[in-house]
């Protein structure tokens, strides 16, 4: 039972660019999140979906993030017109539901330029 | 708004030494609790899970107790070894169901 998939594993996006990251839950999983972790940073809730529906982004910036759990594919995360600041780990994790033990992916590095 | 603490940010043992990793969460109101391993550079995995009802969870040299009314959970890890030396991160589910709620981490340390 693979785990959950990320990819990208790094990134290299010059500033103004769009970077998309991708995420593949576990089988049999229907609720993803995404985490960022900044450098020297801890980890910090960004949006709760299912599929098709955006349970909460209350941890997203209002600009330029967007995210969307589509019924067929993997999880996009989307950043456009990115800055240095984006600079960061962006992770995934899936569980089957609320309350179930939460897998996280190894992340995809982002590096702005 | 949940807020976790985990103590101490960093701590470096010799070999085989026990050792009490702590976190503490301000809303007692909470789904379940989950302790992660954090190697640099990698993802997270998942060490633990502590539901609000159970005080404790124990797997291998691992065990994680829970004290809801407190807001405190401690992750023992019996004879600690080199490949333990990792970032160990509690983080709680609220019961609202939407989140978990990540404290700073231990950067722990284990020395040959």
């Amino acid at each position: 039972n693979a785990g959950v998939m990320q990819n990208p594993r790094h990134l290299v996006r010059r500033r103004g660019q769009e970077a998309r990251l991708r995420c593949s839950p576990m089988k049999g999983h229907s609720h993803v999140y995404w985490y960022r972790q900044l450098p020297e940073e801890g980890l910090k809730f960004m949006v709760y979906l299912q599929k098709e529906n955006i349970i909460d982004e209350s941890g997203m910036p209002k600009e330029r993030f967007s995210a969307e759990f589509p019924k067929e594919g993997p999880s996009i995360l989307r950043i456009q017109q990115v800055v240095r600041g984006d600079s960061a780990a962006y992770f995934c994790a899936s569980s089957a539901g609320s309350g179930n033990t939460i897998y996280f992916g190894e992340g995809s590095w982002l590096t702005v330029v | 708004k949940q807020e976790v603490t985990q103590i101490p940010a960093a701590l470096s043992v010799p070999e085989g030494e026990n050792l009490v990793l702590n976190c503490s969460f301000t809303d007692s109101a909470i789904y379940n609790l989950q302790w992660f391993r954090q190697d640099p550079g990698k993802g997270l995995t998942s060490l633990l899970l502590i539901q609000s009802s159970q005080r404790e969870q124990t797997s291998g040299r691992l065990n994680a107790s829970l004290d809801k009314s407190s807001g405190r959970s401690t992750l023992y890890i019996a004879a600690s070894q080199p490949g333990d030396s990792a970032t160990y991160l509690c983080a709680v589910f609220g019961s609202s169901g939407s989140r978990l709620t990540f404290g700073e981490g231990t950067q722990l340390t284990v020395n040959p």
